[in-house]
């Protein structure tokens, strides 16, 4: 499969707990961008990535932090898990890191924080 | 502020019938708009992008700036249109800037 893979599919902790998210972007692509989707907030940005840096922040807890590797996947590490950060996680990937580009998305982890 | 706001949160139309999903954006600038869809059990996919102004699986939207809206149109649904469908603005940092999302229910 060519396109954006995410692991785990499914994820469930407790709260207190720590987590990471891998997505890896398809193949090419230089961008990474992290997604939360909650049934109270909709789907909201986190975070992106391109070439391994840092590019743009949005609503992004300080509990979460973001990183990309040499080989462009990327990891999303959640700390003191929250019941209200049960959610889901998409991460997309482009070719740049413009405006123009096209996001391709990944199927996404499910988070369950009990 | 950047936003976009869908204000139908399920719409439910029979098989044949045409569809109308709103979408207001909120954006000083040039907006560049999108619609994603979501069908059951998989991922986010781009249905349109309206700077390529083109018709897929019959669905067609029109950026109108002076309502700030670009709803998304099919004159005649399907039932493999069921689906959630989410409006999305590129804001200024490049990310997508999602709507809440609107349930389309196409009945038989």
């Amino acid at each position: 499969d060519s396109g954006v893979t995410q692991t785990p599919k499914h994820l469930i902790t407790a709260t207190g707990q720590r987590v990471t998210l891998r997505c890896s972007p398809r193949s090419g692509d230089l961008s990474v961008y992290w997604y939360q989707q909650s049934l109270d907030q909709g789907l909201q940005f986190l975070i992106q990535y391109y070439n391994g840096e840092e590019r743009a922040k949005g609503n992004i807890l300080e509990r979460f932090s973001a990183q990309q590797f040499p080989d462009l996947h990327s990891e999303l590490n959640l700390s003191s898990l929250e019941l209200g950060d049960s959610a889901l996680y998409f991460c997309a990937s482009s070719v740049g890191s413009s405006r123009t580009y096209e996001q391709y998305f990944g199927p996404g982890t499910r988070l369950t924080v009990t | 502020a950047q936003r976009v706001t869908q204000p139908e949160k399920l719409l439910s139309v029979f098989k044949g019938a045409p569809v109308e999903l709103k979408c207001n954006y909120s954006y000083s600038g040039s907006p560049e708009l999108f619609w994603y869809v979501q069908y059951s059990r998989q991922r986010l996919q781009l249905l349109l992008r309206h700077i390529s102004r083109e018709s897929i699986k019959g669905f067609t939207a029109d950026l109108n700036k002076g309502e700030t809206s670009f709803h998304l149109k099919k004159p005649f649904a399907q039932e493999e249109d069921s689906a959630m469908y989410y409006c999305a603005l590129r804001g200024s940092q490049g990310n997508l800037i999602f709507g809440k999302g609107t349930k389309l229910s196409v009945k038989p």
